[in-house]
């Protein structure tokens, strides 16, 4: 199946410095990306849809200008965490779409990052 | 709509019985589901998918069953192995622009051996 590799899977940052996220779907193109955020024993909760060369499309109460991102390529998106505060501590996780597999619908995740924010 | 922040709900079964994880969805025109398995400190999993033309799919030891009319999707886990214990989600993919995948509440699977 399609790969999607996201890296790093930690970081540890203080508060107040930016933190970049970044996502590549390995063996096939991905025209568009989806960012997720979970909290500790809680479901994933979508942020945003990052679409190859153009806005990425934020989620109701997601700040566009804290959590930026960039989908430059049709392999790689990156989310990046601003002037990051405690509160934005939490497991990031990307995904894609293979719109050339067998399933289009289906998506494909990455590791995840467990950002912390000290 | 999106999933609300509540805590995971807990499935604990015997190893080798069967398990039956429940799944409201929320979205009538949503026409592709997903069980996705997700181990600690890990992105999910696929497991099986069921397109909204079908109220039944199996795969190997899973079978997902789609009830359309009360929008309730539920996964089956034949004899229960100590490997399946995992948080599980169900996630719909809404037929709309966007095309957005949305994530149930989830559930915890414990399998006791």
């Amino acid at each position: 199946g399609a790969v999607v590799s996201q890296h790093p899977s930690r970081v540890i940052c203080k508060s107040g410095t930016s933190v970049k996220i970044e996502c590549r779907s390995l063996d096939f193109q991905a025209t568009t990306m989806f960012w997720y955020r979970q909290f500790p024993k809680q479901s994933l909760m979508l942020m945003a849809t990052s679409n190859e060369g153009s806005k990425a499309t934020y989620e109701q109460g997601v700040e566009k200008d804290k959590f930026l991102i960039n989908h430059a390529s049709l392999t790689l998106s990156t989310l990046t965490v601003t002037s990051a505060h405690p509160e934005d501590s939490s497991f990031y996780i990307c995904s894609a779409r293979d719109l050339q597999g067998a399933t289009r619908e289906k998506l494909f995740f990455g590791s995840g990052t467990q950002l912390s924010v000290l | 709509g999106e999933s609300v922040g509540l805590h995971l709900p807990t499935l604990s079964v015997q190893e080798g019985d069967n398990s039956i994880i429940n799944c409201a969805y929320s979205n009538s025109a949503s026409d592709y589901f997903i069980w996705y398995k997700q181990e600690s400190g890990k992105g999910p999993q696929f497991i099986i998918d069921i397109r909204s033309n079908m109220d039944k799919r199996q795969g190997q030891r899973v079978t997902v069953l789609l009830n359309k009319t009360v929008k309730h999707l539920s996964l089956q886990i034949a004899a229960t192995q100590p490997g399946d214990s995992a948080v599980y989600f169900c996630a719909e993919k809404e037929n709309t622009g966007g095309f957005k995948t949305i994530f149930g509440a989830g559930t915890r699977l414990f399998v006791k051996a």
